[in-house]
């Protein structure tokens, strides 16, 4: 059964104090994974698309990688306006959608 | 440049009525996307639309839920006889094609009382 589990569900962090996020799922032929961000009341953001095996994305704090089985969403030297839930997505063969729940970031300053 | 929008951004009804959500995808997005978020709980797929192409309808929870798209423009979702278990947030998603990231709009809240 396609499933994509994120981990852990809720996250709080000092500011400056980095740390991974955790996707991993089990797709029969990943087209694709993606990380969004979303704040409360609004719809997710894209962040990162990544396709293969190895492959690293990497915009300002956050770096995305990803290997067979999952991917890791980093965030080095977090700040506070780093808060908010981050979802990760999988497209698998035959178009199909998967999102996982998100994970909950809250970063005190 | 403009993202996908959404209206309304709130919506309170009471249970058995016909509500209508719409979507603007951004201009030249294909794809378009309906997915339901309730309170706590991951993203769930409600419809599909590609171009001209039928749109995979595999998330619909029940007849009571139905969307039109005209052409690669707005997109309506209708949720006929509204129960309470309605009650999320809708959200809408444009994409260049099926195999692309999505942007998303800002949802329709939606609550049965």
């Amino acid at each position: 059964e396609d499933q994509v589990t994120q981990s852990p569900e809720a996250l709080r962090l000092q500011e400056g104090e980095s740390s991974s996020l955790n996707c991993s799922y089990t797709v029969s032929g990943l087209r694709g994974l993606f990380w969004y961000r979303q704040d409360p009341g609004k719809g997710p953001e894209f962040l990162f698309t990544l396709y293969s095996a190895g492959e690293e994305k990497e915009k300002e704090r956050l770096k995305a990688t990803l290997t067979k089985k999952e991917s890791f969403l980093h965030i080095t030297a977090p700040k506070p306006e780093d808060s908010a839930t981050y979802l990760c997505a999988v497209q698998a063969a035959g178009n199909q959608f998967y999102f996982g729940t998100g994970t909950s970031l809250t970063v005190i300053p | 440049g403009a993202g996908v929008s959404q209206s309304p951004s709130n919506k309170v009804t009471e249970k058995g009525k016909d509500v209508e959500l719409r979507c603007d995808p951004i201009s030249g997005h294909t794809a378009l996307y309906w997915y339901r978020q309730r309170l706590g709980q991951g993203l769930e797929f409600l419809i599909y639309f590609q171009g001209n192409s039928a749109p995979d309808k595999s998330g619909l929870p029940s007849d009571r839920f139905s969307a039109e798209r005209t052409g690669e423009s707005v997109s309506t979702l209708t949720i006929q006889r509204t129960q309470q278990e309605d009650s999320a947030v809708y959200l809408c998603a444009s994409s260049l094609g099926w195999d692309r990231e999505k942007y998303f709009g800002p949802g329709t809240r939606l609550t049965v009382t």
